[in-house]
């Protein structure tokens, strides 16, 4: 079982909505991911979190704003998205370990469908 | 630029037939080699970690290798809930960064 924990699992927008998914880890770590999947593809990078630091931001556009409250919950906010946005957006997190190779767990993922 | 390709695209396997995946990599400094499943419609879920050639971890009828140019996964005697995308995925130097490969998707009929 996973225990990166998101919430909705299901979400229906309007592309003048504004809403929010959530992410929450209970194993200690210190690294929380977002992560993009359009189907029938592999996940995309979208931003990393280290210590709730953001660390990397791989030029997404602002309309999704992350946000880390604290060490285990991570946040991912919604803004006037375009239907190109519809995708399962996956939560992350890793031990926050130099060098790297640290595992990476995921969450179940939200479905996003934006119309 | 790190490379991960995975083959074939897609096996359709009878049950209990045993076969292998191929993922072939390119990096700069390997920290991980990493191995998901993923259900349709649900996220990757982890399988296995790979440090370095020559390692090998097993769990159920799943076994992966790693050598310093590729990985296999080899599927023992799969059944129908084998069925599912498996993902390959390198880590390097202190990037966070995971390069995945495209997947393979595994289809075991009974």
């Amino acid at each position: 079982d996973t225990e990166v924990t998101q919430t909705p699992k299901h979400l229906v927008m309007g592309m003048t909505n504004k809403k929010s998914l959530k992410c929450e880890q209970h194993m200690g770590h210190r690294a929380m991911y977002w992560y993009k999947q359009k189907a029938k593809k592999p996940p995309e990078l979208m931003f990393v979190y280290s210590y709730e630091k953001l660390s990397i931001n791989e030029s997404v556009p602002s309309r999704f704003s992350p946000e880390c409250p604290n060490s285990s919950l991570l946040n991912l906010h919604l803004h006037a998205l375009q239907p190109e946005d519809s995708a399962l957006y996956l939560c992350a997190s890793s031990q926050d370990e130099l060098p790297g190779g640290n595992t990476i767990y995921f969450g179940e993922g939200s479905w996003l469908t934006v119309v | 630029e790190d490379q991960v390709t995975q083959s074939p695209e897609a096996l359709r396997l009878q049950e209990g037939e045993s076969s292998s995946l191929n993922c072939s990599y390119t990096v700069s400094g390997l920290r991980g080699l990493f191995w998901y499943r993923q259900d349709p419609g649900k996220g990757p879920e982890f399988l296995f970690t790979l440090y370095s050639a020559g390692e090998e971890k097993e769990k159920e009828r799943l076994k992966a290798t790693l050598t310093k140019k590729e990985s296999f996964l080899h599927i023992t005697a799969p059944k129908p809930e084998d069925s599912a995308t498996y993902l390959c995925a390198v880590h390097r130097g202190n990037d966070y960064k995971l390069s995945f490969g495209a997947g393979t998707t595994v289809t075991v009929r009974a």
